[in-house]
């Protein structure tokens, strides 16, 4: 592995499932996010961890949890999936995170495009 | 609130120069990103600007005055792989990244 992976690479799914998705990062990073990104809109901030154990909220958490069992993995999930969570979801990793410590270079997975039915 | 602003597209010459600029408005500032992202794929780091001035990395150079609250991203002798979308971001007071809707790039020989 080598930097941030994303899986799946995309997921048609029914609304009312439960859907994980899974990042995993290799390069030791602190901090890591989970974004999504819709046609015309900026990167929106879904979570975050500052480092393993912790998470917070971004600016549209609802509808989604995360953990931070170690440093290398920080899974998304949709409880119960509904069509206005149709978008394309990144993982990002960075030294430091809202700590203000560090690298804030934040280095992005390949995404995951997930469309609710 | 919290605001950037790009804008959402541009159009330019293979070999000539284009400058994108980007607007903000954020509770605090710890630093401006810039990133490139083509289509389909994830966005990468071009550069990081935290004090007024040029920042000149190759082909691309980023330009901040904090006073104003305003950024741009100069590239020179475009290729069309330069082709792609373009992100402002900055880091506020709480050193969250706050996104623009980015500027769509278009190339024509």
């Amino acid at each position: 592995i080598a930097g941030i992976t994303q899986a799946p690479t995309s997921q048609i799914l029914a609304a009312g499932r439960r859907m994980t998705l899974r990042c995993t990062q290799d390069m030791r990073h602190n901090a890591m996010y989970w974004y999504r990104q819709d046609l015309g809109l900026g990167l929106r901030l879904i979570h975050y961890s500052n480092t393993a154990g912790t998470t917070g909220k971004g600016e549209v958490p609802d509808g989604y949890s995360v953990s931070r069992a170690n440093t290398d993995d920080f899974p998304l999930t949709l409880a119960s999936a509904v069509p206005s969570q149709t978008s394309v979801y990144f993982c990002a990793s960075s030294d430091s995170g809202t700590s203000g410590w560090g690298t804030d270079t934040q280095y992005f997975g390949p995404g995951t495009r997930l469309t609710v039915l | 609130g919290q605001n950037i602003d790009q804008p959402t597209e541009m159009t330019a010459t293979e070999g000539a120069i284009v400058q994108i600029n980007c607007t903000y408005q954020t509770s605090g500032f710890n630093g401006l990103f810039w990133y490139q992202q083509h289509a389909g794929e994830a966005p990468t780091f071009l550069s990081y600007n935290v004090l007024d001035g040029l920042e000149e990395k190759g082909r691309f150079s980023s330009f901040l005055s904090r006073s104003k609250g305003y950024s741009y991203l100069l590239l020179k002798e475009l290729q069309m792989k330069d082709s792609a979308s373009y992100l402002c971001a900055v880091e506020d007071s709480n050193y969250q990244l706050i996104w623009g809707a980015g500027t769509k790039l278009i190339i024509k020989p």
